[in-house]
């Protein structure tokens, strides 16, 4: 069974702090996407990362694949008060007919 | 484009009672899905469909229906609802199954009581 853990479960920072969310499984993904969602809302893909070792950027956020495929992080730098959310991976299963999603990572900045 | 759209937002049904809920979308997606979002527990694949008349289930199929006649729609079939399903709801919609960027609804809350 694939599965997808993500730690810490919750995080509460000051605006300003950078931040790591980890995304780690036993398996071997062929890609892992991350998600955020807010309050009341469906999630919002934030991106999509394919290759092992792989490091993408978005704004203050930087995704990094692992070399193996395993796992992933996200990394905010000088958070914001905006990037309070749920983050969530997802990665599809082996026969690529549905995402599997880990729990998720409650992120709340505070001014 | 509307993308997504979920109906009802909110609904409270008693045990027993059966509903369906909407989804449609207007992006012309092949795969579209349901999961259902408990607290703690992420998101959990209920039913997906890979074109108009293909569905399969998913992780935690059991006391829902679904059906796909045509691509735009999706709906979710509660036969006899339980506290347990007490739950928000989510659709969502992709281009193909696999790698491909999951378009959300807005959600529908639903409590079972």
């Amino acid at each position: 069974t694939q599965l997808l853990e993500q730690s810490p479960q919750f995080l509460s920072i000051q605006e300003g702090e950078n931040l790591t969310v980890y995304c780690n499984s036993s398996s071997v993904f062929s890609s892992l996407q991350w998600y955020r969602q807010e309050p009341g809302e469906g999630p919002v893909l934030l991106v999509t990362v394919v290759t092992g070792g792989e490091v993408k950027k978005l704004k203050r956020l930087t995704f990094q694949f692992g070399d193996a495929r395993k796992d992933s992080s996200l990394h905010i730098t000088a958070a914001q008060p905006g990037d309070t959310g749920l983050y969530l991976c997802a990665g599809p299963n082996q026969a690529g007919t549905a995402l599997i999603f880990g729990k998720g990572t409650t992120l709340s900045v505070s001014s | 484009n509307a993308g997504v759209t979920q109906t009802p937002k909110f609904q409270v049904l008693k045990t027993g009672q059966s509903m369906t809920l909407q989804c449609a979308q207007d992006m012309n997606h092949e795969y579209m899905s349901w999961y259902r979002q408990d607290p703690g527990m992420g998101l959990r694949l209920i039913h997906y469909s890979v074109g108009a008349g293909i569905t399969d289930q998913g992780e935690v199929p059991n006391g829902y229906n679904v059906s796909r006649s045509t691509t735009e729609d999706f709906p979710l079939r509660l036969l006899s609802a339980a506290p347990s399903q007490t739950s928000v709801y989510f659709c969502a919609s992709s281009y193909k199954a696999g790698l491909y960027e999951q378009y959300f609804g807005p959600g529908t809350r639903l409590t079972v009581t």
